[in-house]
């Protein structure tokens, strides 16, 4: 059963802090992807990674940053938290754009920054 | 820029009911569409895809067609069920593309 895990379902931050957001995906694929999801605006796509060490700037990379130092580990870092950041933050796995457009997502980790 | 969006934001139908989810797309560079669902609690997951050169595929229960003319994508649940419950998302991924890009959603509720 393929998996993308996210290491936390709640976060509560304060703003200004750093914050990392950890996901994990058993699936060997190449490409994985942090979104976040707001009330109304559907998903926005923040960044994504078509392979180790490579990454690619989504449609609101403002604020955030990645690192992907090994094939099954995407991280989402958040430099200083704000409050503008609280959000539904979901990351998925998947070999799109070598024949498949099926993207595995995790269960999505609701950031809260006070 | 490039966008997909929907026409209803909010969707209830009778239970045994077909359903119908509408999405219009503006990029005409797009490869795939896709439909996901995503349940309350749960990361979206993957209905059912139709590439750019069909009109029509068909899954379980459900029917995706395509309209090129018009830009327009539907999804079609047949004799709905209490658990299609959920948001729709319409996605597309653009030829050679890693990116998917997602409509704003259409939650669907099925009245029993």
């Amino acid at each position: 059963d393929v998996k993308v895990t996210q290491s936390s379902r709640y976060l509560v931050k304060r703003t200004g802090e750093k914050v990392f957001l950890e996901c994990v995906q058993d699936m060997d694929h190449e490409n994985m992807f942090w979104y976040r999801q707001d009330p109304g605006l559907g998903l926005r796509l923040i960044y994504f990674s078509y392979d180790v060490k490579m990454k690619e700037k989504g449609d609101i990379p403002e604020g955030y940053s990645v690192s992907r130092e090994k094939k099954e580990r995407f991280s989402l870092i958040l430099e200083s938290a704000s409050t503008n950041q609280t959000s539904m933050y979901l990351c998925a796995g998947s070999n799109v754009g070598v024949g498949t457009t099926e993207a595995f997502f995790g269960q999505g980790t609701r950031l809260t920054v006070v | 820029g490039e966008s997909v969006g929907l026409h209803l934001p909010t969707l209830s139908v009778q239970e045994g009911d077909n359903s119908i989810i509408n999405c219009a797309y503006s990029n005409s560079a797009s490869d795939y569409f896709i439909w996901y669902k995503q349940e309350s609690g749960k990361g979206p997951q993957f209905i059912i895809d139709i590439r750019s050169n069909m009109d029509k595929r068909q899954g379980q229960r459900v029917t995706v067609l395509l309209n090129k003319t018009v830009k327009h994508l539907s999804l079609q649940i047949a004799a709905t069920q209490p658990g299609d419950s959920a948001v729709y998302f319409c996605a597309y991924s653009g030829a050679g593309s890693y990116q998917l890009t997602f409509g704003k959603g259409t939650k669907l509720s099925v009245i029993p």
